[in-house]
């Protein structure tokens, strides 16, 4: 089946730590993206890639870094700058880029992070 | 900039009843695309619905609808005989039309349907 798969599903982190998210896509997506969610919040874009080997910061980057080596590939490692990690992180797709801006991002099940 | 408001913050409803999602929005820009995502306990986000900004027509999937009213920046969700498996949290998000990837998502709703 072809869809998007984040691991793990829990990641505990300690101080001073730096933790990687994983995020794979089946789908032949050429845009990927990830999102941090807060308690009672909607979505932040932490970071998206356009193409491999190029990517952009979104609106909370400070702390986060991620590359972008393989078109299916998108990882996301949580730095010891960032201080207040505890949060669930989603990871996105969407098929192309610019060509239709009603074309969906469609997610994966997402990884939750909390803080030792 | 572009912003979402959903003003409530959980909704309760009784099973085959219809509901409406509030979604305002604000964007200085002319081309723009809404969507509707539902984020059940679980955690993924799946995409319920979308409306174009130069759509004439409400987008309709299923038991979704979106009433779409341009002038008033608003594009509220309505979900139609309601189930028990429509409790969830909703948000509503936007994205622009200039290359730009980014959604920007609204605080969200949650959505919790009596048997």
């Amino acid at each position: 089946d072809g869809g998007i798969t984040q691991s793990p599903k829990y990641l505990f982190r300690k101080e001073g730590q730096n933790v990687t998210l994983s995020c794979e896509q089946n789908l032949n997506h050429d845009a990927m993206y990830w999102y941090r969610q807060d308690p009672g919040q909607g979505l932040r874009l932490i970071y998206y890639s356009q193409i491999v080997n190029d990517f952009q910061k979104g609106d909370i980057a400070e702390g986060y870094s991620v590359s972008r080596e393989k078109k299916e590939s998108f990882p996301l490692t949580v730095t010891s700058a960032q201080k207040n990690p505890t949060a669930f992180y989603l990871c996105a797709s969407s098929p192309r880029v610019g060509a239709r801006y009603q074309e969906t991002q469609y997610f994966g099940p997402g990884t939750r992070l909390l803080v030792l | 900039a572009q912003k979402i408001t959903q003003t409530q913050p959980g909704m309760f409803v009784q099973e085959k009843e219809a509901v409406t999602l509030d979604c305002t929005y604000d964007t200085s820009d002319q081309s723009y695309g809404l969507f509707w995502y539902k984020q059940p306990s679980s955690g993924e986000m799946i995409f319920l619905i979308y409306q174009g900004s130069y759509d004439e027509q409400n987008a309709t999937e299923g038991r979704y609808s979106l009433n779409f009213q341009k002038a008033r920046k608003s594009a509220n969700l309505v979900i139609s005989a309601s189930q028990l498996g429509d409790s969830a949290m909703y948000f509503c998000a936007m994205r622009t039309n200039f290359g730009n990837e980014k959604l920007t998502f609204g605080t969200g709703t949650r959505l919790t349907i009596i048997p």
